[in-house]
């Protein structure tokens, strides 16, 4: 099974809209971490934001914010006021295992911002 | 933040020859991880690069092929070994700080195989 699934290939948005990028996870660990990288054509891997599983308030950083619903196992970053700059890959990782810092990456899902 | 960089940033290879990649971060750090993309893909784990010992590697990834070393806490290589065409990606590394709540990733090797 996939531990971590992202539902949507490609969005496309129009600026200065917010989106919604999706991301629900699987795992049996009480403790565990979710990322959200961006990567543009260049190939870097950028650090959007984390939510730890047993951090009781959404994660924000900027325009970026994390709706974190524990039941669900869903944390779908949401991104406000998008620029044309935010034209990239983004991928949800997660790490499992407390002090073991490895990720388990989804498919990606590649958002593209229309003037 | 660490600041991660990689050598060589790209490269071309013919195949059946070996390029080993370079990873400095600017402190020390825990742990070193190398992933690898595959054109189209997401991210998958080589493996762990521990210091002082033998490398952690994932299902599907072997020492042959993928040889690492990690002589100290700032530094680390990944070697693709006697490679072909489907070794095509890019390699990335990336740091770790035990419980902290970022990862960081190099900037990535791009390796075509032709």
């Amino acid at each position: 099974a996939q531990k971590i699934t992202q539902t949507q290939p490609g969005m496309f948005v129009q600026e200065k809209e917010a989106v919604t990028l999706d991301c629900t996870y699987d795992t049996s660990d009480p403790s565990y971490g979710l990322f959200w990288y961006k990567q543009p054509s260049s190939g870097e891997m950028i650090f959007l934001i984390y939510q730890g599983s047993y951090d009781q308030q959404n994660a924000t950083e900027g325009r970026y914010s994390l709706n974190f619903q524990k039941a669900r196992k869903s944390a779908n970053l949401v991104i406000s006021a998008s620029q044309l700059g935010d034209s990239a890959m983004y991928f949800c990782a997660m790490r499992e295992n407390f002090g073991n810092e490895k990720l388990t990456f989804g498919t990606g899902t590649r958002l593209t911002i229309i003037p | 933040s660490a600041v991660i960089s990689q050598k060589p940033s790209r490269d071309i290879c013919q195949r059946g020859t070996s390029l080993t990649i370079q990873c400095q971060v600017d402190s020390q750090v825990t742990m070193m991880f190398w992933y690898r993309q595959q054109p189209g893909q997401s991210l998958t784990l080589i493996a762990t690069a521990n210091q002082g010992s033998e490398a952690t590697y994932e299902s599907g990834f072997v020492i042959d092929k993928f040889p690492i070393s990690r002589p100290n806490l700032t530094f680390s290589t990944l070697t693709v070994s006697n490679m072909s065409p489907e070794d095509s990606s890019i390699y990335l590394c990336s740091v770790g700080q035990g419980g902290y709540n970022e990862q960081f990733f190099g900037p990535g090797t791009r390796l075509t195989v032709l």
